[in-house]
């Protein structure tokens, strides 16, 4: 089946500093990538939809400006945190479609200390 | 807003046993998703149901979409340790690819 990665699979950081988490589909092109956030023993929470060229979606009561999408290319999305909190430190997921099928990334762990 | 609610919420079980989880909404879908996931990793799709009263098998698991659209279940005969993990629906809709997920049924099979 297709794949899809993430990078990096766990981060670290200071809080007030900014980080970038990698979606990319390895075998097959996107051109909508989904992001999600999943806090401990519970569910994902879909955060915004990215799309190729153009301008990501987000969901109601997600900060664009705090979370920063990227998608320049059909293999290649990014989700900055900027000026990470505590209470920022989840579980992030990414997804890619191809046709009407999902793949899910294995998520990337981020602390905020 | 779409909701999605799993009960049950927790389930642990001695392995050999079978369960049912379950998966209801008030809003219909046009189709169905179960997905598993193991800590530290994303989901893994198990299966997509579009029809309702469709019945779909993969080996001991047996998935059904209710008729309506609106629900859904997961029978698990004869579980297994391997079994263990946090087991979500999803639903989607026509010409949508976005997916809401069900609140989550964490399953544990004691060997």
């Amino acid at each position: 089946g297709a794949v899809v990665s993430q990078h990096p699979s766990w981060v670290i950081c200071k809080s007030g500093t900014s980080v970038k988490i990698e979606c990319r589909s390895l075998d097959f092109q996107a051109t909508t990538m989904f992001w999600y956030r999943q806090f401990p023993k519970q569910s994902l929470m879909l955060m915004a939809t990215s799309n190729e060229g153009s301008k990501a979606t987000y969901e109601q009561g997600v900060e664009k400006d705090k979370f920063l999408i990227n998608h320049a290319s059909l293999t290649l999305s990014t989700l900055t945190v900027t000026s990470a909190h505590p209470e920022d430190s989840s579980f992030y997921i990414c997804s890619a479609s191809l046709g009407s099928v999902l793949f899910f990334g294995p998520g990337t762990r981020l602390t905020v200390l | 807003t779409q909701l999605l609610e799993q009960s049950p919420q927790f389930l642990s079980i001695q392995e050999g046993e079978n369960l049912t989880v379950y998966c209801n909404s008030s809003s219909v879908f046009s189709s169905l998703q179960w997905y598993r996931q193991e800590p530290g990793e994303g989901p893994v799709l198990l299966v997509t149901v579009v029809t309702g009263g469709e019945v779909k098998k993969l080996k001991r698991l047996t998935f059904q979409f209710g008729d309506a659209r609106k629900d859904s279940s997961l029978h698990i005969t004869a579980a297994q340790p391997g079994d263990t993990g946090l087991y979500l629906c999803a639903g989607a809709n026509f010409g949508n690819e976005k997916l809401t997920f069900g609140t989550g049924t964490r399953l544990t099979i004691i060997p």
